[in-house]
């Protein structure tokens, strides 16, 4: 089992739904975690940190957090074209990530 | 000017040869890293420092060495490039007990 699951996508959503992205990790006991967006050519870009179960919200960014089950998702909502990228997520006790997600907005 | 920047932006070298790949951080930041992307792979840490005299193995370090001449400089080497080192590889930057917050722009490796 990878340390840290993504599944690869793409996932299409349409304009101004709920995209919803889900990462799982092997290693109970993590502690850090970490969304990173990613256009295509482009660098990783840090969108959102959680680190207690439940939900953290930052605009239309929802990470949510789940220790028990040893998942973290992020949800974006009203999604817009903008938002099409690949979301990469990472455990940051072992600074890994996963394969990432591609995100397709449809308009 | 760019807070973490990586030269050269793109390389073609050849089978066996040498090559560095530098970086360097204006964020005075303690923490460096070496990644690869492929397509499909997402990002898989080379090594990262924590400061000057701490260098640390990744997931793939197997072909490549680096080296921390400052808190500013982590440069990455291939002894011998193989072709499947061809890849996009970022050097990134963090605060103490942070994750990499700040990539470079990325060095696009060729090896014929």
């Amino acid at each position: 089992q990878k340390e840290v699951e993504q599944n690869s996508g793409p996932l299409s959503v349409p304009e101004g739904a709920i995209a919803s992205l889900n990462c799982t990790y092997s290693d109970r006991g993590s502690q850090s975690f970490f969304w990173y967006r990613q256009y295509s050519g482009k660098s990783p870009e840090l969108i959102m940190s959680i680190y207690s179960n439940g939900d953290k919200e930052d605009g239309r960014f929802t990470a949510q957090l789940n220790k028990a089950s040893q998942y973290v998702s992020l949800l974006i909502r009203d999604s817009q074209p903008s938002d099409s990228a690949t979301y990469l997520c990472a455990v940051n006790d072992k600074i890994i990530f996963g394969k990432g997600t591609r995100l397709h907005i449809l308009p | 000017d760019a807070d973490v920047t990586q030269t050269p932006r793109n390389r073609i070298t050849k089978t066996g040869k040498r090559i560095m790949l530098e970086c360097s951080q204006t964020k005075g930041h303690d923490r460096m890293y070496w990644y690869r992307q492929d397509p499909g792979l997402g990002l898989q840490l080379i090594y990262y420092s924590f400061d000057v005299k701490d260098i640390n193995k990744g997931e793939i370090s197997d072909g490549y060495s680096v080296s921390r001449q400052a808190q500013a400089k982590f440069s990455l080497s291939l002894e011998s490039a193989i072709p499947n080192q061809t890849a996009l590889y970022f050097c990134a930057t963090s605060p103490n007990e942070g994750t990499p917050r700040y990539f470079g722009a990325g060095t696009r490796l060729s090896v014929l």
